[in-house]
C-alpha cells in the first residue's frame, strides 16, 4: 500500500526566504507526483505535476524535483511572499489504474511580513 | 468552462438520513473521484470512475454508493449517514485520452457535511 509522508507539518518563515518542504512516499511503482496548494476553506489548485520519468518541473517561483528511486520529493519555493501562506499537499498517482492519488497530510506554510 | 462544480456547498444531516453529493464537469473528462478530507488523515480516495458505466472501490468506499451514467456527472450517495462520515467531500476529475500520467486533476471547491 502507497504511503506518502510530509515533513515539515507547519513551517513559519519571514516573507523573502527560500523554503523547501517534503515529501516521501513508499512505493517507487508511480507514474506520476503532484503538488496541490489548499486555501483554507477551498478546494485544491495543482501546482506541478512531474512525470515519473522527469527529475523536475518548474513554474515561476516554483521548483518541485523527483528522485524515484530513493522516494523523494521536494517543493523549493524561492523568494517567499505572504501570499504563499496556505497548506501544500503532494499526491502521488500509483497502481494499476490511472486517475487514483494517494495524499500526504500535507505542510501548513505562513509567510509573516 | 465552470470546471468542476459541486453542490451542496454545506449540508447537516441526522444519522440515518441519506444524500447525494452532486459532482459535475465540463471538460469531457474520463476520469472522476471522490475524496474525502479529515483533520490529520489527509484526502482519501472513496470512489472512483474511468469512464461512463465504470465505477471502482477507492480506500474508504463503506457507507458511500456511486454510478457514472454520463461522462459528466459522477454524484455520491450516502446511504445511512453516521457520524463518522462527517468531513469535507471533493470530487475531482482528468483527462485521459492520451498519456493519464501527464493528467493533471483538476478538484471542485468542496462539500462540508455535518452528521449528528
Amino acid at each position: 500500500k502507497q504511503e506518502v509522508t510530509q515533513i515539515p507539518a507547519a513551517l513559519s518563515v519571514p516573507e523573502g526566504e527560500n523554503l523547501v518542504l517534503n515529501c516521501s512516499f513508499t512505493d517507487s511503482a508511480i507514474y506520476n507526483l503532484q503538488w496541490f496548494r489548499q486555501d483554507p476553506g477551498k478546494g485544491l489548485t495543482s501546482l506541478l505535476l512531474i512525470q515519473s520519468s522527469q527529475r523536475e518541473q518548474t513554474s515561476g517561483r516554483l521548483n518541485a524535483s523527483l528522485d524515484k528511486s530513493s522516494g523523494r520529493s521536494t517543493l523549493y519555493i524561492a523568494a517567499s511572499q505572504p501570499g504563499d501562506s496556505a497548506t501544500y499537499l503532494c499526491a502521488v498517482g500509483s497502481g494499476t489504474s490511472y486517475g487514483k492519488l494517494t495524499f500526504g497530510q500535507g505542510t501548513i506554510l505562513t509567510v509573516h511580513p | 468552462n465552470a470546471g468542476v462544480t459541486q453542490t451542496p456547498k454545506f449540508q447537516v444531516l441526522k444519522t440515518g438520513q441519506s444524500m447525494t453529493l452532486q459532482c459535475a464537469q465540463d471538460m469531457n473528462h474520463e476520469y472522476m473521484s471522490w475524496y474525502r478530507q479529515d483533520p490529520g488523515m489527509g484526502l482519501r480516495l472513496i470512489h472512483y470512475s474511468v469512464g461512463a458505466g465504470i465505477t471502482d472501490q477507492g480506500e474508504v468506499p463503506n457507507g458511500y454508493n456511486v454510478s457514472r451514467s454520463t461522462t459528466e456527472d459522477f454524484p455520491l450517495r450516502l446511504l445511512s449517514a453516521a457520524p463518522s462520515q462527517t468531513s469535507v467531500y471533493f470530487c475531482a476529475s482528468s483527462y485521459s485520452r492520451r498519456d493519464p500520467s501527464t493528467d493533471t486533476q483538476y478538484f471542485g471547491p468542496g462539500t462540508r457535511l455535518t452528521v449528528l
